[in-house]
Formats: C-alpha cells, sequence, structure tokens
C-alpha cells in the first residue's frame, strides 16, 4: 500500500501560537488531500479539501483563517492552526489517494495537538 | 450532504463469535463505501470496501453486503479474535464528490473478551 506520514505525532503549544502540521506522500503524488479532526472518542471529521496549486476548499463551520492549509506540491501538504486556543486540541489526521480515480485512503499517522 | 449513522456504538463479544455493524447513509449518489479499522492513537486502515454494483464482497473472515434500495451496508466479522478489538468506522463517498472525499459514521468500538 501507499505511505502517507504526517509530522509531527504530537505538539503541544501554548495559547496564541500557531502550530504547522505536515502530510506528506511518501511513493506517490498526490493532488488532492484531505484533512480531518477527530475529537476523543468520536469521528473524524472532514475540515478541508487541500488541492495542490489552488485553494483549499473548507467544510461548512472550518475556519479558513484559523485553519490555513498549503499544497505547494504533489506530494506534500500542510495545516497549519493559527492562534490555537485549548478548544483546539484535538487529533488531526490527513489522508491521500493514489491518482486520481483512486478510491482508497491511506491516513496519516495523525497529529495529537494539546494547546495549554 | 452526505450524513452517515452507524449502530451499534459499542460492541461487545466473545472470542469466536460473530460481529455485525450496521449502517445508513442518506445519499443516493454514495456508491462508494469503505470500512476502516483504527486501533487506539493510530491512523484508520482501510479493511474492506464495497461498490454499489456489488451486493456483497467477503475477505476471509470478513464480509460486507450492501442494500442500495435501502440504503444501508453492513459489516460481518466472523470467529472474532482479541485483535479484531479496535473502533470501526464506515463512511461514504460518490463519483459526483469524488471517491475519496469520505462521510464517516460515528465509529462502533468493538471488544472482543477471550
Amino acid at each position: 500500500g501507499a505511505v502517507v506520514s504526517q509530522h509531527p505525532s504530537r505538539v503541544i503549544c501554548k495559547s496564541g501560537t500557531s502550530v504547522k502540521i505536515e502530510c506528506r506522500s511518501l511513493d506517490f503524488q498526490a493532488t488532492t488531500m484531505f484533512w480531518y479532526r477527530q475529537f476523543p472518542k468520536q469521528s473524524l471529521m472532514l475540515m478541508a479539501t487541500s488541492n495542490e496549486g489552488s485553494k483549499a476548499t473548507y467544510e461548512q463551520g472550518v475556519e479558513k483563517d484559523k485553519f490555513l492549509i498549503n499544497h505547494a506540491s504533489l506530494t506534500l501538504s500542510t495545516l497549519t492552526v493559527t492562534s490555537a486556543h485549548p478548544e483546539d486540541s484535538s487529533f488531526y489526521i490527513c489522508s491521500a489517494t493514489k491518482g486520481r480515480s483512486g478510491t482508497e485512503a491511506f491516513f496519516g499517522q495523525g497529529t495529537r495537538l494539546t494547546v495549554v | 450532504g452526505e450524513n452517515v449513522e452507524q449502530h451499534p456504538s459499542t460492541l461487545s463479544v466473545q472470542e469466536g463469535d460473530s460481529a455485525v455493524i450496521k449502517c445508513t447513509y442518506s445519499d443516493s449518489a454514495s456508491n462508494y463505501f469503505p470500512w476502516y479499522k483504527q486501533e487506539l492513537g493510530k491512523r484508520p486502515q482501510l479493511i474492506i470496501d464495497i461498490r454499489s454494483n456489488v451486493g456483497e464482497k467477503k475477505d476471509q473472515r470478513i464480509a460486507v453486503t450492501l442494500n442500495k434500495t435501502a440504503k444501508h451496508f453492513s459489516l460481518h466479522i466472523t470467529e472474532t479474535q482479541p485483535e479484531d478489538s479496535a473502533v470501526y468506522f464506515c463512511a461514504a463517498s460518490n463519483k459526483n464528490t469524488g471517491f475519496q472525499k469520505l462521510v464517516f459514521g460515528t465509529g462502533t468500538r468493538l471488544l472482543v473478551s477471550p
């Protein structure tokens, strides 16, 4: 299967600071990546679709100015949580699919963000 | 948009028993239905998937059934083992919005006791 690597796996930051999370497809090119948020014991909620070379598409209720997404290359998408607050603490996870018609989503290992 | 409901939220079985998890979806345009297994603190892993042109698919101890008319699909695990303990998520997507854009169910925590 394909490999998607996410970094960092854990991060603790102070309120008001920004945190960048990277999602890389290691052995394939991904024109589209997806960012999810998962609260403890809850489901994965899609936050946004990251499109290589163009603006991300955000789901309803997700603040695009707070969750900045950049997809500058075919193997890297970044999610920056700006001005983080304790309520932003969560498990953030990305996914990518091989090829435009691929179906299986390969997930990164996730990033546990704790804002103190 | 699509809405996926999943039941039960928790399921406890004895080793060797069967486990069944059910999902319903709302968008009749959905035509791809994967199931993911997620162990604590780890990434979801695809265990089986089914497309709408098929009613059933089986892979060893795991099977998925799909009823398009009723808009529901189910995961069946036979001869459960303790290592099957995890959270299972169903999902749905369609060609119009992109197969890759998954809407997940709420998850089922499966506990298999030895």
